[in-house]
């Protein structure tokens, strides 16, 4: 079955550093999605990414969609306490229900 | 203006007590997921209906059951709950299956 690595669990910053979240399937993916969860909160969208290569920005979050449709990554610069929160990929094989996967929890000292 | 509510956002019930969890969406959205999160966890997708299809996932314990009477509304019914059912339970909308989701604030199910 198709299996989902985001790496890392847990992060910790200070404010103003980069942070960056990386997901890897081990099927190619028709897409994946990117959602944050504020703690004590419900997962958010923030954005969908489908071509191979794709590279989409919202100001401060640069996501990346790789090549062979297998991997993606979230980056986030200059990090604000705003930014906590857990990040979940979620992937798309065009077969079934989106799958998430493990999370990243990024934790930001002022 | 709330397009995905869930209530209670908080539950408590007793272990074997059948509990009837709630969902709506002012989304018209074609698809309604039900999710159980538990701490420090990712969310586990139990079933989801488009429109009257119900969809099983493979893991999803028996005990757990699902409703959907019309768009707008889904139930999640828990049968006999034991304490390790204690978790949040999380409702989610969209358009179709590869589209976003849009979450509730989701039911905190104590066991005791």
């Amino acid at each position: 079955g198709q299996q989902v690595m985001q790496i890392p669990q847990y992060q910790h910053v200070q404010e103003g550093e980069d942070f960056t979240t990386y997901c890897n399937s081990s099927t190619t993916l028709s897409n994946i999605q990117w959602y944050k969860q504020r703690p004590g909160g419900h997962p958010v969208f923030l954005i969908q990414l489908v071509k191979s290569g794709e590279v989409k920005k919202q100001k401060r979050l640069t996501f990346q969609f790789g090549e062979a449709k297998k991997n993606s990554s979230l980056h986030i610069t200059a990090t604000q306490t705003t930014d906590v929160g857990t990040y979940f990929c979620v992937m798309d094989t065009g077969r079934r229900a989106l799958t998430f996967g493990s999370g990243t929890r990024l934790q930001v000292q002022p | 203006d709330a397009m995905v509510i869930q209530n209670p956002r908080y539950q408590v019930t007793q272990f074997g007590k059948p509990v009837t969890l709630s969902c709506s969406q002012t989304l018209n959205h074609n698809v309604m997921y039900w999710y159980q999160q538990k701490s420090s966890q990712a969310p586990k997708l139990l079933f989801h209906y488009y429109d009257k299809d119900f969809n099983n996932e493979a893991d999803t314990p028996d005990n757990f059951q699902s409703r959907r009477p019309n768009t707008s509304f889904c139930f999640l019914d828990i049968r006999s709950p034991g304490l390790g059912d204690a978790a949040m339970y999380l409702c989610a909308t969209s358009r179709d299956v590869s589209y976003e989701q849009y979450f509730g604030p989701g039911t905190r199910l104590t066991v005791t």
